[in-house]
């Protein structure tokens, strides 16, 4: 079955940036669209960001525009975000998910790593 | 597009039917799913395309509604159905999903 591992979260100041990496398995990587999900604590669910399968097109949510950066490197098979200038309310759980072909929603989903920025 | 799923949590006993629902502040034509998340785990996706089971999703698991209205219908609550359910739109970006149900044991 399609497996999704997070890596890379943690705690960090306000200001300070982290790179989230999610590495696929099982399935034919640059073919599918993949996705950022986050989830603070104890709330429901944002859509933070996409990227198509070959790279060239990304999508943001607008609380994190011009400060996240999603990519990905299909010859590792491995799909990345970069977060800059964190802030208190990016905490979360942050979701790797696979999109569904013919829908953008997520079929796959990995188990999540916390981010936590706090002083 | 705001998703609003209503009640916010559902008292039901097993075996009998759950009908959680999910509005749409703008059509989504059938560009609907809906999602599984049991506590400390990832969500699951249940149904896309408004009425679509996901694969390996049981039958008791159905979806219904297009436009603004949306409906999930759990027929004969199991044990491991309890969980918080949400709707999320795939028609325009940004995605966005609903602030979820909590299903809960009556």
């Amino acid at each position: 079955e399609v497996q999704l591992l997070e890596s890379g979260g943690g705690l960090v100041q306000p200001g300070g940036s982290l790179r989230l990496s999610c590495a696929a398995s099982r399935f034919t990587f640059s073919t599918y669209a993949m996705s950022w999900v986050r989830q603070a604590p104890g709330t429901g669910l944002e859509w933070v960001s996409m990227i198509n399968g070959g790279g060239e097109t990304t999508y943001y949510a607008d609380s994190v525009r011009g400060r996240f950066t999603i990519s990905r490197d299909n010859s590792k098979d491995t799909l990345y975000l970069q977060m800059n200038s964190l802030r208190a309310e990016d905490t979360a759980v942050y979701y790797c998910a696979r999109v569904k072909r013919g829908g953008d929603c997520l079929d796959f989903w990995g188990q999540g790593t916390l981010v936590t920025v706090s002083s | 597009i705001v998703m609003t799923q209503s009640p916010a949590t559902l008292s039901v006993s097993p075996g009998e039917r759950a009908t959680l629902s999910c509005r749409a502040s703008q059509s989504v034509s059938n560009y609907l799913a809906w999602y599984q998340q049991k506590s400390g785990q990832a969500p699951r996706l249940l149904i896309y395309g408004a009425s679509t089971r996901a694969t390996g999703i049981p039958a008791r698991f159905g979806g219904s509604g297009s436009g603004t209205e949306f409906t999930l219908t759990i027929s004969s609550l199991q044990s491991e159905d309890f969980a918080v359910y949400y709707c999320q739109q795939y028609i325009t970006w940004p995605y966005t999903f609903g602030q979820g149900t909590k299903l809960e044991i009556k």
